[in-house]
């Protein structure tokens, strides 16, 4: 069955450090794998995404991904975090389920940005 | 471009009561999504769309019902609230195109909706 891992519920980052959120997936095809980041009351948002091409991916903010197939992951890394970057941070792999498309998402792994 | 909306933002309702929840999209997306968000259990799909008139269950579906007669408009109805059902609540959209793009999915603002 699809899934998406992320195995860290919650991270805390000083400003300027960097960051990396881990996220796996179980997909038996080429997966469409993304990341969203969700700000405090606020909807989601795209931040970037991959599916085939070259294996790190860059986004907006700031923000890349590598996919490692090896791996089944998709690592989502920014060199040095903003305190503005303090948000939920959602993995998602894209899936077929008849004439539909689907996002399977993690759970989620909430950040936090200390001055 | 006001992209996709939601009302109303937060509802304060009581047990057994009807809610209806809104959702609309200005781009003429084909498919449409209706999420919950709760704590410890991150998005989950209650029900979803790929057009008008063609609508699917999720993982979470008993106790909403959903419609669809227009591309533009996908409400969600929780036909006798429960206690349960207090959560965020999002839509979203994406394109009927091919690629990544047919899975990005653009989301409403939410609605907070509590149930007393």
């Amino acid at each position: 069955a699809q899934s998406v891992t992320q195995p860290d519920i919650h991270i805390t980052v000083s400003e300027g450090a960097s960051l990396e959120l881990r996220c796996n997936y179980s997909y038996g095809a080429t997966p469409y794998l993304f990341w969203y980041v969700q700000s405090p009351g606020q909807g989601l948002q795209l931040l970037l995404k991959y599916f085939s091409g070259d294996t790190l991916v860059q986004g907006i903010k700031g923000f890349e991904a590598e996919f490692k197939r090896s791996q089944s992951s998709f690592n989502l890394r920014k060199p040095s975090v903003h305190w503005s970057d303090a948000a939920e941070y959602f993995c998602a792999v894209g899936v077929n389920a008849g004439n539909n498309r689907k996002l399977i998402w993690g759970l989620g792994t909430s950040l936090a940005v200390n001055p | 471009d006001a992209g996709i909306t939601q009302s109303p933002r937060y509802k304060i309702t009581e047990t057994g009561r009807q809610v209806t929840l809104m959702c609309h999209q200005t781009w003429s997306h084909s498919y449409m999504f209706w999420y919950r968000q709760d704590l410890g259990h991150g998005l989950r799909l209650i029900y979803y769309s790929a057009a008008a008139d063609i609508t699917d269950k999720g993982e979470v579906p008993d106790g909403y019902v959903v419609s669809r007669s227009k591309t533009e408009n996908f409400p969600l109805t929780l036909e006798s609230a429960t206690r349960s059902q207090t959560s965020v609540y999002f839509c979203a959209s994406s394109e009927r195109v091919g690629g990544t793009r047919a899975y990005e999915q653009y989301f409403g603002p939410g609605t907070r909706l509590t149930v007393t």
